[in-house]
């Protein structure tokens, strides 16, 4: 099964399932953007990006989709692991400021 | 290093203190950038150097929050007067030229103003 919506503070999976994480950002002038994944203790680490001329990238069981008409990113994971749980943070980059704009973080818990 | 090293990993410091955090960045990697990460919240940008210089400074809180990068790679961040509501993650990442540069975080200093 799936579990897609809004975006949620926390999301609880089964291990195997599909996951969403669903992020909506601020700035309709950024043209990049960023999913990282944040385990309890260490930094965010980069998971897959995609630039605003794409609505769509996919990667080794994650794919990202963007739509920049409601501005809203999603990250989708298949057969989630439970070394998938962690908080997963959105992120915007635009014009020629390096700075990343953090959106706010989902848990993701996967249940064996 | 392979990647970002942060020191220290923790620091407490008293209320008034002086603190100075570390960053080692990548080699070559001429983007710095300092976050702060309170908890259940995400990184909140801070300063961002290219080389040298810095940037964008918009995210500094106050003018008790300095950064400096003076041979452009190593950066200190230092804090002054600390307050209690400084405490936090700090973070730093850093990233090759270029607008789509993956940005790679180190571990983080936690610090604590008690």
């Amino acid at each position: 099964g799936e579990s897609v919506g809004l975006h949620l503070p926390t999301l609880s999976v089964q291990e195997g399932d599909n996951s969403i994480i669903n992020c909506a950002y601020s700035n309709s002038a950024s043209d990049y953007f960023i999913w990282y994944k944040q385990e309890s203790g260490k930094g965010p680490q980069f998971i897959i990006d995609i630039r605003s001329n794409m609505d769509k990238r996919q990667g080794q069981r994650v794919t990202v989709l963007l739509n920049k008409t409601v501005k809203h990113l999603s990250l989708q994971i298949a057969a989630t692991q439970p070394g998938d749980s962690a908080v997963y943070f959105c992120a915007e980059k635009g014009g020629n400021t390096g700075k990343l704009i953090f959106g706010q973080g989902t848990t993701l818990q996967v249940k064996p | 290093g392979a990647g970002v090293s942060q020191t220290p990993s923790n620091k407490v410091t008293e209320k008034g203190k002086y603190v100075e955090l570390r960053c080692d960045p990548i080699s070559g990697h001429t983007a710095l950038y300092w976050y702060r990460q309170s908890l259940g919240q995400g990184p909140e940008f801070l300063i961002y150097f290219q080389g040298t210089g810095a940037a964008d400074d918009s995210g500094l809180p106050n003018d008790r929050f300095f950064a400096v990068r003076p041979e452009g790679s190593v950066s200190t961040l230092k804090i002054q007067r600390t307050e209690r509501g400084d405490s936090a993650v700090y973070l730093c990442a850093s990233s090759s030229p270029g607008q789509g540069s993956e940005a790679f975080f180190g571990q983080g200093t936690r610090l604590t103003v008690v």
